[in-house]
């Protein structure tokens, strides 16, 4: 089975500070995502990466960085948190065509910026 | 640009009774992939269901089985037999088979709570 781990899953934070969010996969896929989840909006795309070092801002990347030094983890950075960004972080991986092709998720972490 | 569309944002169904939830979508591709995502409260989303463009045949998972009709850009989730376990927030998701950059990713729609009610 894919594994997604999101190492936090509860976390409040002050406005203005940097936050990281740190996501790991145990399948040596090369296709990793963060996604923010809020009511009414769905689930909508920040980030994601197709191979280490490599990434592409998704839908809504205002706000955020990520970094992927290594090909099974995959960060997500708010250089200095505001109100607005509390909400749930997903991240999730793909499998590649040969396995499905198919995109899993990590549990989520809630992020409340106070 | 695709959109995913669900229209219903809360259902609710008895126990042991089948249920239906409804998505549209919008795309000018020919190829690509249809999703139906599980989320329990507080807990993971985990896949439920696939269905490939080309495949003119409805995918169907023990329960859970879906109605994709192409021409139409519909896409809906039924469920039968319904238990209190399938209790959660159900989201429809688009993405394209094309290979590449953001081509990649998942376009999701806003998600049915479904309620199961004993």
């Amino acid at each position: 089975d894919v594994k997604v781990t999101q190492s936090s899953r509860y976390l409040v934070k002050r406005t203005g500070e940097k936050v990281f969010l740190e996501c790991v996969q145990d399948m040596d896929h090369e296709n990793m995502f963060w996604y923010r989840q809020d009511p009414g909006l769905g689930l909508r795309l920040i980030y994601f990466s197709y191979d280490v070092k490599m990434k592409e801002k998704g839908d809504i990347p205002e706000g955020y960085s990520v970094s992927r030094e290594k090909k099974e983890r995959f960060s997500l950075i708010l250089e200095s948190a505001s109100t607005n960004q509390t909400s749930m972080y997903l991240c999730a991986t793909r499998t590649p065509v040969s396995f499905g092709n198919t995109i899993y998720f990590g549990e989520g972490s809630w992020l409340t910026v106070v | 640009a695709q959109t995913v569309t669900q229209s219903q944002p809360e259902m609710s169904v008895q126990e042991a009774e089948t249920v239906t939830l409804s998505c549209t979508y919008d795309t000018s591709e020919s190829d690509y992939y249809l999703f139906w995502y599980k989320q329990p409260p507080s807990r993971q989303m985990i896949l439920v269901i696939r269905q490939e463009a080309y495949k003119q045949q409805n995918a169907t998972e023990n329960r859970f089985s879906v109605n994709f009709q192409k021409a139409a850009k519909s896409f809906s989730l039924k469920i039968s037999d319904s238990q209190l376990g399938d209790a959660a927030m159900y989201f429809c998701a688009y993405r394209s088979a094309y290979y590449g950059g953001a081509t990649n990713k998942l376009i999701f729609g806003t998600g049915t709570l479904l309620a199961v009610q004993p």
